[in-house]
């Protein structure tokens, strides 16, 4: 089956600095790659996602990137805000979803 | 709006006690899951359905029980509740991508379960 690994487990960064979570898959065939934002006691949000199609997507301050022959793919936040600090999931899908096992971001004051 | 409803929202029961954990959704969508996730940790996957009469296992499948008899209703039942049960489990739904769907998954508010 698929297997997800997600880097790092823990982030901090300055107010209106980059932060980027990358993850691995194993599983050639998965096409689909979400992303999900969970602030505490809330609900896993997508946020952005990317098909095995693309290489890049772009929303805001947001981005993914996909490299499908290394099968690796990132999620770049720019010019960070408080707001963001939260719990990163990534995911791997062609039919089932596989989970990263998340990524804590702290963006300081 | 269409949405994922689960109820209840909070849950304390005792040990033993028979549980049934509601989630409905209006989303239209063929696929549901159940995964089972301690607070800002991991998501497990405890069960998946691709549509009515269908329903897998995934990775802690055991000592839990799902139906879908009906389209939009994947409720999951825990025979005989333990405090190990305690955690937060979150149902979610996707779009089939083979009858031309996008596959995006949406969760619900989750239900959070507390086993005495």
């Amino acid at each position: 089956g698929e297997n997800v690994e997600q880097h790092p487990s823990t982030l901090s960064v300055q107010e209106g600095d980059s932060a980027v979570i990358k993850c691995t898959y194993s599983d050639s065939a998965s096409n689909y790659f979400p992303w999900y934002k969970q602030e505490l006691g809330k609900r896993p949000q997508l946020i952005i996602d990317i098909r095995s199609n693309v290489g890049e997507k772009k929303d805001q301050r947001i981005a993914v990137t996909l490299n499908k022959t290394a099968k690796h793919f990132s999620l770049h936040i720019t010019e960070t805000q408080p707001e963001d600090s939260a719990v990163y999931f990534c995911a791997a899908s062609q039919n089932q979803f596989y989970f990263g096992t998340g990524t804590s971001l702290t963006v300081i004051p | 709006e269409a949405d994922i409803y689960q109820t209840p929202r909070y849950l304390v029961i005792g040990t033993g006690k028979k549980i049934t954990l509601e989630c409905s959704q209006t989303m239209g969508h063929d696929k549901m899951y159940w995964y089972q996730q301690d607070p800002g940790m991991e998501l497990h996957l405890i069960h998946y359905s691709y549509g009515v009469n269908s329903t897998e296992k995934g990775d802690l499948s055991s000592e839990s029980t799902v139906s879908r008899i009906r389209t939009e209703h994947f409720p999951l039942t825990l025979e005989s509740a333990r405090p190990s049960h305690t955690s937060q489990y979150l149902c979610a739904s996707s779009d089939n991508l083979l009858a031309g769907g996008y596959n995006e998954q949406f969760f619900g508010p989750g239900t959070r379960l507390t086993v005495l």
